[in-house]
């Protein structure tokens, strides 16, 4: 699986947008880039996912760019709700597409 | 709610027991996963079934064992367990094989072992 690199924390206000950046430079053509966060011991909870094209559902917005290098999660209006580890993963195919799980980075909603 | 069903929720046993944790997937979801997660390990993944059969496994210690039954719940079974085997394992479903099907994560079982 390629390697994705998170920065460990983050800080934003409530009501603003937190994005969250990914980097996966070494991601291939048919992998997909998943984001999942855990609020403290839950379990993991799954956000978005895409392959080439920018997707949005009710929770977030996943931006990817260009040469899918990179990608950012934005959380258009942040909650105290939404303090999480976030993880981006990128998910390659082959006989079992597990998820691997890196360390994440901590995002820190404050009031 | 996720829709994958983790029981028991909470499980204190001694070292060198042997326990039994259950999992009851999504409706319709063939694929089963479980991980570990600890506190200096992060989540790890550790064995995949899709409809009864293994597929994938992980880091999985040979003291453990898992399986899928036809009506597509699984058991992870730990036998001589050790100190070190306190952690939170959470088991996951998707629909299929491919990359384009989410996990989707239940809310885990924590096992202490004293």
């Amino acid at each position: 699986d390629a390697k994705t690199t998170q920065p460990p924390s983050m800080d934003c206000a409530e009501g603003r947008a937190a994005n969250l950046p990914c980097n996966h430079s070494t991601i291939s053509g048919n992998e997909y880039v998943y984001w999942y966060r855990q609020i403290h011991s839950q379990g993991p909870q799954y956000i978005i996912h895409g392959l080439k094209n920018n997707e949005t559902n009710e929770m977030a917005s996943l931006i990817i760019t260009e040469d899918r290098k990179s990608s950012t999660l934005i959380l258009p209006h942040a909650t105290l709700r939404d303090t999480a580890v976030y993880y981006c993963i990128v998910r390659s195919g082959g006989s079992n597409y597990k998820l691997t799980f890196g360390k994440g980075t901590l995002l820190t909603v404050n009031p | 709610d996720s829709g994958v069903t983790q029981t028991p929720k909470h499980l204190i046993t001694a070292t060198g027991q042997r326990v039994t944790l259950r999992c009851s997937p999504r409706s319709g979801d063939l694929s089963v996963y479980w991980y570990q997660q600890s506190l200096d390990q992060g989540l790890q993944f550790l064995i995949q079934y899709y409809n009864g059969e293994e597929r994938a496994k992980g880091n999985i210690l040979e003291r453990f064992s898992a399986q899928q039954f036809p009506d597509l719940h699984s058991e992870l079974n730990l036998s001589s367990l050790e100190l070190g085997d306190s952690a939170l394992y959470f088991c996951a479903s998707s629909s299929g094989q491919g990359e384009n099907s989410p996990l989707h994560f239940g809310n885990g079982t924590r096992l202490t072992v004293t």
